[in-house]
């Protein structure tokens, strides 16, 4: 099966830019969707299809894909980005797999 | 507006089975993929499988597979997830979360339910 690979931890002093990546063989032919999620609270979309920002989503986030690895990137970071980030794919047997999530952390 | 809401924490013993209610409401009940994805105490996210409206298919991860149901009730607009067999692994919060189609992403998640699996 499609393994999709992330850091445990980011940190980022507020104010700068974090990047999370995720990692996964030919990742750069698969569409990637990236989700927040805040304790106890439910996943948030944030970025679909690469680098689609939904309705809502500060132009702050953005996302890129190449090669064997996709990029999360969160500009002028702030407080209230502290989160899980977890990217997403479909694998070749229509199942849908989760990375295992990075905790990003603002100093 | 869209929601999806789910039924409340249950506790169950081993060996029990489990089935958690996800009722849709503010879209088109029969046009958009259910998912359930579940996430243990401290850990990340795990997508169990998909109820697909269209013809009732469905598809499940392997690590559920023969464990794992997904109905529907069209009448309710609610999607029904049930896990057998259940050890105190399965302790965790269940989502039901929409699905656009296949290839895309997930844009609406219900608020969770809590399973917790214990003698």
């Amino acid at each position: 099966s499609y393994v999709l690979t992330q850091p445990p931890s980011v940190s980022v002093a507020p104010g700068k830019t974090a990047r999370i990546t995720c990692g996964g063989n030919n990742i750069g032919t698969k569409s990637v969707h990236w989700y927040q999620q805040k304790p106890g609270q439910a996943p948030v979309l944030v970025i679909n299809y690469d680098s689609d920002r939904p309705s809502g989503i500060p132009e702050r986030f953005s996302g890129s894909n190449s090669g064997n690895t996709a990029t999360l990137t969160i500009s002028r970071v702030e407080a209230a980005d502290e989160a899980d980030y977890y990217c997403q794919v479909w694998d070749t047997s229509s199942d849908v797999v989760f990375g295992g999530g990075t905790k990003l952390t603002v100093l | 507006q869209v929601q999806l809401l789910q039924s409340g924490a249950e506790v169950k013993k081993p060996g029990a089975s489990v089935k958690v209610s996800c009722k849709a409401s503010g879209y088109t009940f029969n046009i958009y993929y259910m998912h359930w994805v579940r996430q243990a105490p401290g850990q990340g996210l795990e997508w169990m499988g998909l109820f697909n409206p269209s013809g009732s298919r469905t598809n499940f991860a392997q690590k559920f597979q023969g464990r794992v149901a997904m109905t529907r009730d069209t009448s309710t607009s609610t999607v029904y997830m049930e896990l057998r067999s259940l050890k105190s692994e399965d302790t965790a919060v269940y989502y039901c979360a929409r699905g656009i189609g296949s290839g895309s992403h997930i844009d609406v998640w219900g608020q969770g339910t809590l399973v917790t699996v214990s003698s």
